[in-house]
């Protein structure tokens, strides 16, 4: 079957850097998303990889193994307002995105 | 650019009435519009995938009679939800696309009560 693999939940300061993991099994593969959520509210485009290595975008980064089926999310120079559920979502040979149950990260002062 | 909209944000019903949720992609033409239930601290579960002008096609599970979608225009599809129980109350969010194989963006979300 098919399953994403991400923490529930993590704790980090503020100002420090914290990395998000994501492993994936999915028939074929397409490609990789991160979104943000905060709460109550939609999920928010962070990032997208299809091919192996590091984007980096702001603070934000992103990582991609295929080979391994797994791929992080590196945020840093944690602010308050980056107190979020950060959800994986891998898109199948179908083209259908395939949802972690997203990690909730809570940043302390 | 990419901005979708979700009307009403908020919603509340008493059983048995329908609700109508609209989504609508406000600066681009969507192909393909997806409709999501979220239950509080859970993933995005994707109900059924919309292509203009054609039937939606609804996930396993998904009543197609209960949860109607029309995706009448390229920037307009709507959900929805007949005769509701309060076992519908949910977060409803929809996404659209240029195509059903580029990124997604997602509407606000409705908050959807039935008491």
């Amino acid at each position: 079957g098919q399953n994403i693999d991400q923490p529930t939940e993590m704790t980090a300061t503020e100002g420090a850097i914290v990395q998000i993991n994501c492993t994936y099994q999915t028939s074929g593969f397409n490609g990789l998303f991160w979104y943000q959520q905060h709460a109550g509210e939609a999920p928010t485009f962070l990032s997208y990889n299809v091919l192996d290595g590091l984007e980096e975008k702001g603070r934000f980064s992103s990582f991609l193994s295929r080979s391994k089926g797994y791929s992080y999310l590196l945020l840093k120079e944690l602010q308050m307002k980056d107190s979020a559920s950060y959800l994986c979502a891998a898109l199948d040979s179908n083209y259908q995105l395939i949802w972690g149950a997203g990690t909730k990260l809570i940043i302390k002062p | 650019g990419a901005v979708v909209s979700q009307h009403p944000s908020r919603v509340i019903c008493k059983s048995g009435t329908s609700v109508k949720i609209e989504c609508r992609s406000l600066d681009f033409q969507a192909t393909t519009m997806f409709w999501y239930r979220q239950f509080p601290k859970k993933s995005l579960m994707l109900m059924a995938t919309s292509n203009e002008g054609s039937k939606a096609t609804y996930e396993q599970g998904v009543e197609k009679d209960k949860f109607l979608i029309n995706h009448a225009s390229l920037t307009l599809s709507t959900l929805t939800v007949t005769s509701a129980h309060p076992e519908d109350s949910s977060f409803y969010i929809c996404s659209a696309a240029f195509t059903d194989r580029s990124e997604q963006y997602f509407g606000p979300g409705t908050r959807l009560t039935v008491t």
